[in-house]
């Protein structure tokens, strides 16, 4: 089946700093990927739809200059965390659109801040 | 609003069945999905269901009725590793995931 990747897997920053998640397709191009927040024991959170060659779109309530999205080519979009909080620390995980509706999701980010 | 409910927490035993029901509001319906999450990993796509009746998958089985708006994940010989998240989840009609907040199942021996 089809993959997707995220790097890293775990990341610990300071306060005030930026962190940059990566989120690969390896084997298919996914024109459209999906970034998403998940607190403990929460369900899913969609932060943004993120569109190869144009501006990802934001849900209500995601502040676009503290999360910046970057869909650079059909097999990777970035989010970068900008001046991480605590609050921010949270589990990230990006999902790949392939076809009308199959999403596959990659194994997620556990962002700490401290 | 969008809404989706599914029970919090469900307990079952090791071989036994368990059924865990989905019901949705959603605006527009363009499929339903039923992922399974262990702790501190990332959903693992289980079954999509467009059509209405039942799909079934191995030991998993997924029922949708659009007129009901319902739909239930039905799980058989149940093991040890079954116990995670369920999560259901709809796309509307801009082929967005709108998330249920997920059903712990626990798998007693």
């Amino acid at each position: 089946g089809a993959v997707v990747s995220q790097h890293p897997s775990r990341v610990i920053c300071k306060s005030g700093t930026s962190v940059k998640i990566e989120c690969r397709s390896l084997d298919f191009q996914a024109t459209t990927m999906f970034w998403y927040r998940q607190f403990p024991k929460q369900s899913l959170m969609l932060m943004a739809t993120s569109n190869e060659g144009s501006k990802a779109t934001y849900e209500q309530g995601v502040e676009k200059d503290k999360f910046l999205i970057n869909h650079a080519s059909l097999t990777l979009s970035t989010l970068t965390v900008t001046s991480a909080h605590p609050e921010d620390s949270s589990f990230y995980i990006c999902s790949a659109l392939t076809g009308a509706y199959e999403q596959y999701f990659g194994p997620g980010t556990r962002l700490t801040v401290t | 609003g969008q809404n989706i409910d599914q029970p919090t927490e469900m307990t079952a035993t090791e071989g036994a069945i368990v059924q865990i029901n989905c019901t949705y509001q959603t605006s527009g319906f363009n499929g339903l999905f039923w992922y399974q999450q262990h702790a501190g990993e990332a959903p693992t796509f289980l079954s999509y269901n467009v059509l209405d009746g039942l799909e079934e998958k191995g030991r998993f089985s997924s029922f949708l009725s659009r007129s009901k708006g319902y739909s239930y994940l039905l799980l058989k010989e149940l093991q040890m590793k079954d116990s995670a998240s369920y999560l259901c989840a709809v796309t509307d009609s801009n082929y967005q995931l709108i998330w249920g907040a997920g059903t712990k199942l626990i798998i007693k021996p």
